[in-house]
């Protein structure tokens, strides 16, 4: 079946520091790739994003590369900020109506 | 500034009770979904709509039923609420087209059952 996995958290990094969160998933198809991002107390929102393989997704200092020979779409960020602390979550879409979600991941970034 | 309103951000309701959770959006976007989240276990869809007046169940339907009479409002009906309903529940929307839709979430409504 599809499905996404990623990384457990809680991950916990100090300010300036690199942030990898794993990504992979199981497709039938050709999926597009997104990343999301909840903020506390808030809906979910579009961070990046990949339609085919070896597109690269940013936005805002984060990067991700949809890598279809390891069905990998890793999110990365060179140095995290206070305001990063999110939950972050990764998810593909083959169909208008089929979209799966990984089970998230809480980052806490601390001065 | 494109948006997805819920109708509750925070809501308390007793075993047994009749539960509404209403969505609007206001894209013109055909598709809407209703998710829930809980610690672990991610998104989870409940219930999706493509059409006004069209629902397909999502994952875990059990205990849920929705309504969409007008393109930019989906209703989530808990029939006869329980605490095990107790959640955070999303709703997005997104457009129907072949390529691919990215969904837009709602603020959430974190539904306690007591």
């Amino acid at each position: 079946g599809n499905s996404v996995t990623q990384m457990e958290g809680p991950v916990t990094l100090s300010e300036e520091a690199f942030l990898t969160i794993n990504c992979t998933y199981t497709a039938t198809g050709y999926p597009s790739l997104f990343w999301y991002v909840q903020y506390p107390g808030e809906g979910l929102q579009l961070l990046l994003k990949a339609t085919k393989a070896d597109d690269k997704g940013s936005n805002k200092g984060f990067e991700a590369t949809y890598r279809k020979e390891t069905t990998s779409f890793h999110l990365e960020k060179g140095s995290v900020q206070v305001s990063d602390s999110a939950v972050y979550f990764c998810a593909l879409i083959l169909r208008s109506n089929q979209f799966y979600f990984g089970t998230g991941t809480s980052l806490t970034v601390i001065p | 500034d494109v948006k997805v309103t819920q109708s509750s951000r925070y809501l308390v309701k007793r075993t047994g009770e009749k539960v509404f959770l209403e969505c609007v959006q206001d894209m013109d976007h055909e598709n809407m979904f209703w998710y829930r989240q809980d610690p672990g276990l991610g998104l989870r869809l409940i219930y999706f709509s493509y059409d006004v007046k069209m629902k397909e169940k999502g994952d875990i339907p059990e205990g849920y039923s929705v309504s969409r009479e007008k393109k930019e409002r989906f209703s989530l009906i808990l029939e006869s609420a329980s605490t095990n309903q107790t959640s955070m529940y999303l709703c997005a929307s997104s457009l129907r087209t072949l390529s691919y839709n990215e969904q837009f979430f709602g603020p959430g409504t974190r539904l306690t059952v007591l």
